[in-house]
């Protein structure tokens, strides 16, 4: 089955700077790749997601991108505020069945 | 939009002992799925259910989970008899539309089961 990877578990920035969280997958067949934020006490919600038929997609702050070849991808959040500190977690779908997510990262932006 | 309901909201139960937890959709959500989410890690996949019919089951551990979706909509999630590392979050989620194609998770806040 799919297995993802998500890098790194926690991350701290300053209000303002960007941060960049990284995963990888190892089904080629899945096609979906979504990005959740979970706040405390909530249930992930989804901020962004890309199909394997885009390279690149982006809403306002937040971007992701995705490498088919090397079977990665990754979110960028720019100009980062402190309302942006959650735990992210990437996932990964081949498409008709059930995500597998990442383990997640918990972001702490500070400021 | 009414997003997905669950309840009860926290549980705190013994070792043996049994539990349900409840969830509601949204409102024409054709796929349903119960996950479980411990503490430090990523939600895992129990039960997916396309309308009332099971689609993926694999990871439910069925000695002691069993999950229903009458009438495609509402679902109940048991646990009997509980362990102690059945202690986590349970989340429930609905997709629209059916089948197939990639679709996009709506979650509820969960229930916290704690198993003392």
């Amino acid at each position: 089955g799919e297995n993802v990877e998500q890098h790194p578990s926690t991350l701290s920035v300053q209000e303002g700077d960007s941060a960049v969280i990284k995963c990888t997958y190892s089904d080629s067949a899945s096609n979906y790749f979504p990005w959740y934020k979970q706040e405390l006490g909530k249930g992930p919600q989804l901020i962004i997601d890309i199909r394997s038929n885009v390279g690149e997609k982006k809403d306002q702050r937040i971007a992701v991108t995705l490498n088919k070849t090397a079977k990665h991808f990754s979110l960028h959040i720019t100009e980062t505020q402190p309302e942006d500190s959650a735990v992210y977690f990437c996932a990964a779908s081949p498409g008709g069945y059930a995500l597998n997510f990442g383990k997640g990262t918990s972001l702490l932006v500070t400021p | 939009e009414a997003g997905v309901a669950q309840s009860p909201r926290y549980k705190i139960i013994e070792k043996r002992q049994s539990v349900a937890f409840w969830c509601n959709p949204i409102s024409g959500h054709a796929t349903l799925y119960w996950y479980q989410q411990i503490l430090g890690q990523g939600p895992k996949l129990l039960i997916q259910f396309q309308n009332n019919g099971v689609v993926d089951d694999s990871q439910l551990p069925k000695d002691r989970f069993s999950a229903e979706r009458l009438k495609g909509v509402d679902s109940t999630l048991k646990i009997q008899p509980a362990k102690l590392e059945d202690s986590a979050v349970y989340l429930c989620a609905s997709s629209f539309p059916s089948g197939g194609t990639n679709e996009k998770l709506f979650f509820g806040s969960g229930t916290q089961l704690s198993v003392l």
